[in-house]
């Protein structure tokens, strides 16, 4: 079966950094999505990766580890409006997207 | 207006009543999907409207039947739900070419089903 984890919850402090990972198990790969969603509004893109490596964008950094089924968001000098559900996605074989649940973090002052 | 918007935001029904949900995109995208969205759970795909075909769960309940009259607008629609269809139904489109499926979400529907 395809399979996409990801821990449930996660707390951190205003200013640090921290990484959510991602491990998946589906039927063929095309591609990995982080989306941000914050409480009662629609998930926004984040990153893509297709090839192994690190994306940086700002704040916002995505790894992939194809070989090993494995990626992580690292968010940098976090700042309260980070407090969100952070939620991975694989594209499948057929271009669908495979969902996590989402690891919703939580940032204190 | 611009990306996709969801109507209605809220909705309450009862059991034996029948409603529909809308979605549209200003994108010019060619594909549009429905999803469930319960508390903890993964997105669920429910059904997927890509170049004009249809592609569906089979897990999805009869109850819910969707409609797409062309490739900007999408609807739900729901007859006799049950209480654990209470949930978040997020519509979303995506331009599907060169493999590359980013799809942009509504802000989603929240129905609670008594």
């Amino acid at each position: 079966g395809q399979n996409i984890d990801q821990p449930t919850e996660m707390t951190a402090t205003e200013g640090a950094i921290v990484q959510i990972n991602c491990t998946y198990q589906t039927s063929g790969f095309n591609g990995l999505f982080w989306y941000q969603q914050h409480a009662g509004e629609a998930p926004t893109f984040l990153s893509y990766n297709v090839l192994d490596g690190l994306e940086e964008k700002g704040r916002f950094s995505s790894f992939l580890s194809r070989s090993k089924g494995y990626s992580y968001l690292l968010l940098k000098e976090l700042q309260m409006k980070d407090s969100a559900s952070y939620l991975c996605a694989v594209s499948d074989s057929n271009y669908q997207l495979i969902w996590g649940a989402g690891t919703k973090l939580i940032i204190k002052p | 207006e611009t990306g996709v918007t969801q109507t209605p935001r809220h909705l309450v029904m009862g059991m034996t009543n029948k409603k529909s949900l809308k979605c549209e995109q200003h994108l010019g995208h060619n594909a549009m999907y429905w999803y469930k969205q319960s508390a903890k759970k993964p997105l669920e795909l429910m059904f997927v409207y890509s170049l004009e075909e249809r592609v569906e769960n089979n897990s999805v309940p009869s109850r819910f039947s969707p409609e797409c009259p062309n490739s900007s607008h999408l609807f739900l629609h729901l007859h006799t739900l049950q209480p654990e269809d209470s949930a978040l139904y997020l519509c979303a489109s995506s331009q599907v070419e060169g493999g590359y499926n980013e799809q942009f979400f509504g802000p989603g529907t929240r129905l609670t089903v008594l």
